[in-house]
């Protein structure tokens, strides 16, 4: 069957540490996304790619950084520079060309500062 | 500018009772709408979505939805709610040349009483 899958489901970041949260798609989708969620906050727009090789940032990309190297996947790295990142992370895909196919989610990966 | 606004951030029903979360949008061009459900600690999922077909959409687990461009409205209902109905609902809205990139709404939780 066709999804997304993040990894790690859980993940402990120590203080000054850099983390890489993976997710990877075998849909075909061209567009990919990272959102974050805070209790009461929805959704924010980290970063979003609609091609391999090219990215652009979102409403708060302050502390993270992404790559597109291969279609499939899209890694979130948040850096040091971080100084909140407790929070769910969220990773979706659209096919990107059309505004009528909506995304498909991962199940999230939940990061925790330790 | 495209927006979506969810009226209520958490809404309490009895179970058996109808269920009615509120979405209105903001959009000069003819938008597309969407409706996903999340349960804690998961991924969201679609449980509907309007293209421009019927106005009256119907989705899984007995939920629908109205586009009602009028009243710039995409209300989501289900005649009797169930306990695992409980979730966090978020609507969202694209357009036609928007690459597909969803602006979500700020989500409701769904409480249901036994």
């Amino acid at each position: 069957d066709g999804g997304i899958t993040q990894s790690p489901k859980y993940l402990f970041r120590k203080e000054g540490q850099n983390v890489t949260l993976s997710c990877e798609q075998n849909l075909n989708h061209d567009a990919m996304y990272w959102y974050r969620q805070d209790p009461g906050q929805g959704l924010r727009l980290i970063y979003y790619s609609q091609i391999v090789n090219d990215f652009q940032k979102g409403d708060i990309a302050e502390g993270y950084s992404v790559s597109r190297e291969k279609k499939e996947s899209f890694p979130l790295t948040v850096t040091s520079a971080q100084k909140n990142p407790t929070a769910f992370y969220l990773c979706a895909s659209s096919p990107g060309d059309r505004g009528n196919d909506g995304y498909t989610f991962g199940s999230g990966t939940r990061l925790t500062v330790v | 500018a495209q927006s979506v606004t969810q009226l209520g951030s958490h809404v309490s029903v009895s179970e058996g009772a109808l269920v009615l979360l509120r979405c209105n949008y903001s959009s000069s061009v003819p938008p597309y709408l969407f409706w996903y459900v999340q349960y804690p600690n998961q991924g969201l999922q679609l449980l509907l979505k309007y293209t421009s077909a019927a106005t009256l959409v119907k989705g899984i687990n007995g939920f629908e939805a109205e586009f009602k461009k009028s009243e710039t409205s995409f209300h989501l209902t289900k005649p009797s709610a169930h306990m695992s109905d409980a979730a966090e609902y978020f609507c969202a809205v694209t357009f036609s040349g928007n690459t597909g990139k969803l602006i979500f709404g700020q989500g409701t939780t769904l409480q249901v009483k036994p």
